[in-house]
């Protein structure tokens, strides 16, 4: 299958500061990734849509100025952590797809990264 | 609203056992696509399974497959032969028919352990 890197896999810093995390589409091109957040023991909560090329989508009860999303190429977005609190420590993953938005079976799996545990001290 | 809900937090099974994982989900849409999902302590997310609701066939994969009841909203994962390497978190999701982003919608999850 496709493979989608995140880097890097874990971060610490300290509060106030801002981290970047990558995630980037090694063997494909992804008009579109996502960004994920996972609290310990619970399921993934999307965060936004970031598009290739255009502002990302964010989802209700996302900061965007919090957490700044860039898809400057079809193979690279990048999410940073703006002015990080300790409450912003948590487990991040992005996913890309293959292609566009078409309903074939091979364009609806979603690859996903390694995941990148961001802890604010 | 779009959800999905996996009402069994936890589940255990004793290896070379069977083991099924519910997944009900709600949307008034008739299209869309339908996966599990399995998180492994490593956290890497790795597709299991994937169901395309307009097919009425339930989807099969070596020892995984599904339970697709579409009048029910219901997606049952079955985990024929369970292996300690099936020892991860599921997650159920699918893809709400949006045309313009195909983001996937999570279940809460279901941790299972396989005991030997």
């Amino acid at each position: 299958g496709a493979v989608v890197s995140q880097h890097p896999s874990w971060v610490i810093c300290k509060s106030g500061t801002s981290v970047k995390i990558e995630c980037r589409s090694l063997d494909f091109q992804a008009t579109t990734m996502f960004w994920y957040r996972q609290f310990p023991k619970q399921s993934l909560m999307l965060m936004a849509t970031s598009n290739e090329g255009s502002k990302a989508t964010y989802e209700q009860g996302v900061e965007k100025d919090k957490f700044l999303i860039n898809h400057a190429s079809l193979t690279l977005s990048t999410l940073t952590v703006t002015s990080a609190h300790p409450e912003d420590s948590s487990f991040y993953i992005c996913s890309a797809r293959v292609g566009g938005t078409g309903r074939e079976p091979k364009n609806t799996e979603a690859f996903f990264g390694q995941g990148t545990r961001l802890t604010v001290v | 609203a779009q959800t999905v809900t996996q009402s069994q937090p936890e589940m255990s099974v004793q290896e070379a056992e069977t083991v099924t994982l519910s997944c009900t989900y709600d949307t008034s849409e008739n299209n869309y696509y339908l996966f599990w999902y399995k998180q492994p302590p490593s956290r890497q997310m790795i597709l299991v399974i994937r169901q395309e609701a307009y097919k009425q066939q339930n989807a099969t994969e070596n020892r995984f497959s599904v339970n697709f009841q579409k009048a029910a909203k219901s997606f049952s994962l079955k985990i024929s032969d369970s292996q300690l390497g099936d020892t991860a978190m599921y997650f159920c999701a699918f893809i709400p028919p949006e045309y313009n982003t195909d983001k996937l919608i999570f279940g809460t999850g279901t941790r299972l352990q396989v005991f030997p």
